[in-house]
Order: structure tokens, then C-alpha cells, then sequence
């Protein structure tokens, strides 16, 4: 297994709502991140994981909250969110968040691509 | 922080070749990467520099030059599933990956 899998893939909420995004890898990996990505723009880091504890918060306002259950799992949660964090959130995964011999290359899910109204 | 700089847009011929190049100040550095995305798909690997030289993987190559803080993605033989944006990012000396704004190119018939 090769893959990160995002879910859902599309999400509609209020500014109101509680909802959680969902990222799953299996290729054993010890670190996990999240991306925003507005259109046109490139990715932003939003936080990282490694080895299940928080190691970057690139202050992110606390509305979003991530959690990394497991070294396979990663999720955010979302609170009382704005219209303007309607974006499209990557997860990612590579082997370690530091130094390693190699390219420690990031693999990317698909995206959950949220609209907040 | 990363400054990380690549032209908006490049349009070519299929079957030709398109070089696209990125320049970027950095804290420290740890690698260059090339990513292609497709509109509204993740992005994937394509290539990794980290030494000064030219990495070369099928159709796609990739060159670095540290001492410059360039680097450019050639592309050959171009095919339509070519058209994407392909994204510079530099791994910084904490390990952070950062991206630049994207290179959107299309590849007319």
C-alpha cells in the first residue's frame, strides 16, 4: 500500500458545525502532516507529526485542531470555522519529519476540499 | 522562511520541450523537490535534488545549483497528461518542506 487516504472527500459546513477530516496511511511512515491549499496557491503547512506527538504548529488558530490517534491515522478537527478557510486540505506522510538518508520524499492524499458558508 | 520562485504559466507544443525554472532563498537546506499537481488532485513526486547536478528520470530531469539557489524541471517529449501545475518546494535546515507558487503549464496539440 502506496497511498493516503483522505476522507470525505468534499465537505460542506456551517460556520457552527463540529466536523472532523479523516487521513489514513499504511506504509508505515512515522510522520503525518497537514496542508492548506487555497486555488492558485501553493501548500501551506499547517502542522506535523511525528511519531504521534505534535512537532510543528505553524500557528495554526486553535478553530483547527489536529489529533494523530495512531502512526497510521491523523485527523483535524474543525470548530466554528470562517468562509475563508474554505480551502482544500492536504495530508501527508513520509518516514520521518527529520533528517534520514534518502529523500524522505512527502506522499500526498488526494485532498478533502472543504467550503465553509 | 523560504522565498521560493517559479514563473505563473509556460504554454508549448506536444512533443516539445519545456524547462521550467525555480529560484529560492532559504534557512539552510535540505533538498529540492519537484511536484506535479493536477487541478484538484494531490500533488506527486517527480524529483529530488540535493547535490549540484542534473538528475534525469525518463522524460522528466531535474538540475540543481546551491552556490545559485536554482533549479529547473525540464520536461521532454511532451504529452498532453503533461498540462499540471508543477511545484518547486525546499526542505529548509528544521526539516519543514515549503512550496512555491506553481508553474502552470499547458501542452497545446
Amino acid at each position: 500500500d502506496t497511498e493516503v487516504t483522505q476522507t470525505p472527500k468534499h465537505l460542506v459546513m456551517g460556520m457552527t458545525n463540529k466536523k472532523s477530516l479523516k487521513c489514513e496511511q499504511h506504509m508505515g511512515h512515522r510522520a503525518m502532516y497537514w496542508y492548506k491549499q487555497k486555488a492558485k496557491k501553493p501548500p501551506e503547512l499547517m502542522f506535523v507529526y511525528s511519531y504521534e506527538k505534535l512537532s510543528i504548529n505553524e500557528s495554526v488558530p486553535s478553530r483547527f485542531s489536529p489529533e494523530c490517534p495512531n502512526s497510521s491515522l491523523l485527523n483535524l478537527h474543525l470548530h466554528a470555522l470562517q468562509p475563508e478557510d474554505s480551502a482544500l486540505y492536504l495530508c501527508a506522510s513520509s518516514q520521518t519529519s527529520g533528517a534520514i538518508s534518502g529523500a524522505n520524499v512527502l506522499t500526498f492524499g488526494a485532498g478533502s476540499r472543504l467550503t465553509v458558508l | 522562511g523560504q522565498n521560493i520562485d517559479q514563473p505563473t504559466e509556460m504554454t508549448a507544443t506536444e512533443g516539445a520541450i519545456v524547462q521550467i525554472n525555480c529560484t529560492y532563498q532559504t534557512s539552510g537546506f535540505n533538498g529540492l523537490f519537484w511536484y506535479q499537481q493536477h487541478a484538484g488532485e494531490a500533488p506527486t513526486f517527480l524529483s529530488y535534488n540535493v547535490l549540484d547536478g542534473l538528475e534525469e528520470k525518463g522524460r522528466f530531469s531535474s538540475f540543481l545549483s546551491r552556490s545559485k539557489g536554482y533549479s529547473y524541471l525540464l520536461l521532454k517529449e511532451l504529452q498532453m497528461k503533461d498540462s499540471a501545475s508543477y511545484l518547486c518546494a525546499v526542505r529548509d535546515k528544521d526539516y519543514k518542506l515549503s512550496f512555491g507558487a506553481g508553474t502552470t503549464v499547458t501542452v497545446r496539440a
